[in-house]
């Protein structure tokens, strides 16, 4: 597996502002991913962050709301932008080590991200 | 696209018994069933996992099975132990074509209770 952390753990911010998660690999991986928590529920995939360049992203999703970079292999940032309570979630990163195939994927701690 | 529907939402046994947690999913395509284990405040832990031409897996006190033809697939926990207490999640990942995207599509969750 992979040692996978976020920054930061936990934030509290007003509407209107924006956060940028950091989420860092300790080795090289093929597929990195953005996760949606909301309070209580299941996980939902926000993008893919593809190396290089743009974010692929699932359906609701949005760059303008959520831009993504991956600027190299064991790198990303997931930014939320002008957040309203809505956003209050836990925001989890995923990745698929090498040779893996898309499929053992492994999350990060996660950022729990209220938003007041 | 993939539905995955997983049940019961919450489970309570007694130390020592079994558990056991479905999941049924639509998308025949799908090759991959992993599951999760989330603990409070942490992010999902992969447990075990099981690929489409495989029926059943075990490690130790866990075992996954799958019925293709059905399309669901089960966990099941037993020797159960207060640690074993978590939110647990099924998940599959379906194919594009031939690619394997790496997206998971999550059940609802199970939370477990396991009372000494």
């Amino acid at each position: 597996s992979a040692v996978i952390s976020q920054k930061p753990s936990r934030d509290i911010c007003q509407r209107g502002t924006s956060l940028t998660i950091q989420c860092q690999v300790d080795s090289q991986v093929t597929m990195m991913f953005w996760y949606r928590q909301q309070p209580g529920q299941s996980l939902t995939l926000i993008a893919t962050a593809n190396q290089g360049s743009e974010a692929t992203y699932e359906s609701g999703f949005v760059i303008d709301k959520f831009p993504i970079s991956r600027p190299n292999l064991t790198f990303s940032t997931l930014t939320v932008s002008n957040m309203s309570p809505e956003d209050s979630s836990i925001y989890l990163c995923s990745v698929v080590p090498w040779g893996l195939a898309g499929r053992k994927q492994y999350f990060g701690p996660g950022t729990r991200l209220t938003v007041t | 696209g993939e539905n995955v529907e997983q049940h019961p939402s919450t489970l309570s046994v007694q130390e020592g018994d079994s558990a056991v947690i479905k999941c049924t999913y639509s998308d025949s395509a799908s090759n991959y069933f992993p599951w999760y284990k989330q603990e409070l405040g942490k992010g999902p832990q992969l447990i075990i996992d099981i690929r489409s031409n495989v029926g059943e897996k075990k490690d130790q006190r866990i075992a996954v099975t799958l019925n293709k033809t059905a399309k669901h697939f089960s966990l099941h926990i037993t020797e159960t132990q207060p640690e074993d207490s978590a939110v647990y999640f099924c998940a599959a990942i379906p194919l594009v074509g031939s690619s394997n995207t790496g997206k998971l599509i999550f059940g609802q969750g199970t939370t477990l209770q396991v009372k000494p």
